[in-house]
């Protein structure tokens, strides 16, 4: 059984728009989420890590929150760029060492347009 | 630049042969990962390296080996592919909760 859901499954904005991707997920325990972008035929690459029961994070024109009450989180990106066009993948570990698991998500592909 | 390198990019092979992945990690890390990414999927661990010669089954470890003679070495060996198979190959290596991936091989097997 999927242990993280992420929506939508696809998502295509105008650029200059923002956007909102989610995340849910049953993983106990649930020490830690990262969000990775991953652009098409690359690996993933690290946008922020959320850690605290409720937490904020804020990168660029990247921020995510995260709930562990409600073992929810939400990335935004605000004011979208061409170059924003890629697979947004949440993943949550269940341990803050090398003993622990990663979670994945499928991914939400975001498609930015002109 | 600190960074996990894999080898090769792409790869085809025919069912029945032997494929080796290669992955490497300049930043000391003790435990690596072998994952494999699949349309519609999340990520699926297959192996995971705590150390040398310290491996363990992930989720999916069937049809697959791994070998770490060195630490900034993690093999993954298929002996006999199958077409299903085919899949994007992610290594990762990890310190805590710091987690950095390579770029993945595509290994198509006809």
């Amino acid at each position: 059984k999927t242990q993280v859901e992420q929506s939508p499954q696809s998502l295509v904005v105008r650029q200059g728009e923002n956007c909102v991707l989610q995340c849910n997920y049953s993983v106990t325990p649930d020490n830690h989420l990262r969000w990775f972008k991953q652009d098409t035929g690359k690996g993933l690459v690290s946008l922020t890590v959320l850690v605290d029961q409720k937490d904020k994070t804020s990168n660029g024109r990247y921020s995510a929150t995260l709930d562990k009450d409600a073992k929810h989180s939400t990335l935004h990106i605000t004011a979208t760029l061409l170059d924003d066009t890629a697979t947004y993948i949440c993943v949550v570990g269940d341990r803050g060492s090398a003993l622990g698991r990663l979670h994945f998500g499928a991914g939400t592909q975001l498609i930015v347009i002109p | 630049d600190m960074k996990v390198t894999q080898m090769p990019r792409y790869l085809i092979k025919r069912m029945g042969e032997n494929v080796l992945l290669e992955c490497g990690q300049d930043m000391s890390h003790e435990t690596m990962y072998w994952y494999r990414q699949d349309p519609g999927l999340g990520l699926q661990l297959i192996y995971i390296s705590y150390d040398v010669d310290s491996n363990s089954e992930g989720d999916i470890p069937k049809g697959y080996r791994v070998s770490r003679k060195k630490r900034e070495h993690f093999s993954l060996i298929l002996d006999s592919a199958k077409t299903n198979q085919t899949s994007v190959y992610f290594c990762a290596s990890s310190r805590g909760s710091d987690y950095t991936f390579g770029s993945g091989t595509r290994l198509l097997v006809i």
